[in-house]
């Protein structure tokens, strides 16, 4: 069962605009989240997380929102950039247990 | 570069063999996750070790296994390969292993099982 999830497999934005990356999860307990970049052939890289006692966390250009009662989650770049196009997942784990839940990833692709 | 190794890169294996997966984290990382990302699947939680322990187990199959050694190097066993298990595996290490410290993810080892 898919806690963590991403409908969207991808998205495509024009550079200098905004991208919205959205990430919805299921299991309540879920108190910390966060947002990996992938480039092919590559691990996943942190880009920015967020705990569930704020709703918004800020960095450069990466501005992740959490809505809690809705249980979604969405990462927004802006602007964004062509080095920017890359698969995002979300991850989001319980203080109470130790692993990480991961979304399926969309692919950003961010047209010069 | 994250600091973590995996090698192989990349192994082509047929049915019912096994093979081993090592990684190195990152210089004075304790804790260890091993994950595995299938065609259009998020990475899948399989197994974390800290200093040489197990400490969590997620969807591993148990014709999986994986160790900790003392130099904090680990490996993931396969064995009795099926088609199935083709995907990416990754390794990701934390300093200290709580849930809200960075992982830091190797370069992945992709497997094709024939």
């Amino acid at each position: 069962d898919q806690q963590v999830k991403q409908n969207s497999p991808s998205l495509s934005v024009q550079e200098g605009r905004i991208s919205i990356l959205n990430c919805d999860y299921t299991n309540s307990m879920f108190d910390y989240f966060l947002w990996y970049k992938k480039y092919p052939a590559e691990g996943p890289t942190f880009l920015i997380s967020i705990s569930s006692i704020k709703d918004k966390n800020e960095d450069g250009r990466f501005t992740v929102f959490l809505n809690k009662s809705a249980k979604h989650l969405s990462l927004h770049i802006v602007p964004s950039q062509p080095g920017d196009s890359a698969v995002y997942f979300c991850a989001a784990s319980a203080r109470a247990g130790n692993q990480f839940y991961f979304g399926t990833g969309t692919s950003l692709t961010v047209i010069p | 570069d994250s600091g973590v190794t995996q090698t192989p890169k990349h192994l082509i294996t047929a049915t019912g063999q096994r093979v081993t997966l090592r990684c190195s984290p990152r210089s004075g990382d304790l804790s260890v996750y091993w994950y595995q990302q299938s065609l259009d699947q998020g990475l899948q939680f399989l197994i974390q070790y800290y200093n040489g322990e197990e400490r969590a187990k997620g969807n591993i199959l148990e014709r999986f296994s994986a160790q900790q050694f003392p130099d904090l190097h680990s490996e993931l066993n396969l064995s009795s390969l099926e088609l199935g298990d083709s995907a990416l595996y990754f390794c990701a290490s934390q300093p200290s292993g709580r849930f809200q410290e960075t992982q830091y993810f190797g370069p992945g080892t992709r497997l094709l099982v024939l």
